[in-house]
């Protein structure tokens, strides 16, 4: 069965430091992962996805995440913070081969501070 | 292009009571789909629509909940009557032709149904 874990529900960082975000993930078969963002008041904004191409995906706004499959991991990086950076953040699965339901994992809230 | 859109943002309504909530997918997606998050949990799936058929609605909590997709274009999920658990925020998000390789699903913003 697809499931996703995130490993942290709150992540607080100093602006220019880095981010890691931590996500561990099971699937039967190749899954496509994802990474979404939810800043305050605003919709679900995709961050970055992979599709079982190139194992470094690189997103928006200097965001990246390496799969690591002997690892099941999808972790997600930024080298520097910024305030802006501050949100709620979801690593999502694919619920089957499709690609069609989303299974989302409980979200880091992430903080950053000047 | 504009993106998903919903409506309202928010609702308060009373227990017992019926709301339908709306959803526009971006133009041209074949997919439409529908989650939610309760207070404190994480999102789920309910439903997807292709076009105007229900593919898979296994995440429907129940028959209160009834969601349709006239004409393959907008949605609206009604929930009828409202119970307390129901509060949380409803998402839809849609997604291109699945032949395109293209699996991103876009998100709306949300509606916050509050049931009191």
């Amino acid at each position: 069965a697809q499931s996703v874990t995130q490993l942290d529900s709150h992540v607080s960082v100093s602006e220019g430091t880095p981010v890691l975000l931590r996500c561990n993930y099971s699937s039967s078969y190749s899954p496509s992962l994802f990474w979404y963002v939810q800043h305050p008041n605003k919709g679900l904004q995709l961050l970055l996805k992979y599709t079982s191409a190139a194992t470094l995906v690189k997103g928006i706004n200097g965001f990246e995440a390496e799969f690591k499959k002997s690892e099941t991991s999808f972790h997600l990086t930024k080298p520097s913070a910024h305030m802006s950076d501050a949100a709620e953040y979801f690593c999502v699965v694919t619920a089957n081969q499709a690609g069609t339901a989303l299974i989302f994992g409980k979200g880091t809230t992430l903080s950053v501070s000047s | 292009e504009a993106g998903v859109t919903q409506f309202p943002s928010h609702s308060v309504i009373e227990k017992g009571q019926t709301v339908t909530l709306r959803c526009d997918p971006i133009s041209g997606h074949d997919n439409l789909y529908w989650y939610r998050r309760v207070m404190g949990k994480e999102i789920k799936f309910l439903l997807h629509f292709v076009k105007e058929s229900k593919q898979d609605e296994s995440g429907m909590p129940n028959n209160r909940f009834l969601a349709e997709r006239t004409g393959g274009t907008y949605s609206t999920l009604k929930v009828q009557p409202a119970e307390l658990e129901d509060s949380g925020v409803y998402f839809c998000a849609s997604s291109q032709k699945a032949w395109t390789g293209r699996l991103e699903q876009y998100f709306g913003p949300g509606t916050r149904l509050t049931v009191t």
